[in-house]
């Protein structure tokens, strides 16, 4: 069973700032690591893959990077909306086989 | 599209009951078939995965069995629920190694 860590565990910021937050997991055998964006009441909606050490993906005010040699991943949003508001999940998957181990998650309130 | 119907969305059981759920995807053919657990306070948790018809994986013993008796049909079962079945299920597909996972929309159990 995989080790990840998602920090903060809840953040409230106001609608118009930056925040960002980060996902933790062991390097060993990496494989990918997925990003989730899961609202109340709604399932969870897939962000981002990632694959390559060094890797940045970027959905409109979201991004996320990836550093694959130490183990960690970081979720950017800019410009933080009401809408933005939701329990944004990681999940490394490590070897060949199809399984993620998810983070518990950060829960994101951004305030109007 | 493709699209993942789950059912039923909430479901009261007594304790030492039988339980079914259905999830189908539409959409896509071979896809890769999830069941996760939510349970209060806790991260999302792989229960089975299924690659294939027929082909079912385990992550966690327990009370739950998981069957794929057609290509884009997974069922959760149990002959007897327990009190620490409660939880929040998800079923989710996938199409491949590096694809990113579709849920649906869940089914709350409550365990009496």
């Amino acid at each position: 069973i995989l080790n990840v860590e998602q920090s903060p565990q809840s953040l409230h910021v106001q609608e118009g700032d930056s925040t960002n937050f980060t996902c933790s997991f062991p390097s060993s055998n990496f494989y990918a690591l997925h990003w989730y964006r899961w609202e109340t009441a709604k399932s969870p909606e897939a962000l981002f893959v990632m694959t390559l050490n060094g890797d940045e993906k970027k959905k409109g005010r979201i991004s996320a990077t990836l550093n694959t040699k130490e183990g960690y991943s970081y979720l950017y949003i800019k410009g933080s909306q009401p809408e933005d508001s939701a329990t944004y999940l990681c999940a490394p998957r490590a070897g060949s086989n199809y399984k993620l181990t998810f983070g518990k998650g950060t829960l994101l309130t951004v305030n109007p | 599209s493709q699209t993942i119907h789950q059912w039923p969305a909430t479901l009261v059981q007594p304790v030492g009951s039988p339980l079914s759920l259905e999830c189908t995807v539409e959409g896509t053919s071979n896809p890769n078939l999830y069941w996760y657990r939510q349970a209060a306070g806790r991260g999302l948790q792989l229960l089975f995965y299924s690659v294939g018809i027929g082909q079912i994986s385990s992550e966690v013993p327990q009370n739950l069995s998981a069957s794929r008796p057609q290509d884009r049909q997974f069922i959760l079962s149990s002959k007897k629920l327990l009190l620490s079945d409660s939880g929040f299920y998800l079923c989710a597909w996938s199409g491949g190694a590096v694809q990113p996972q579709h849920f649906g929309d869940g089914t709350r159990l409550s365990i009496l």
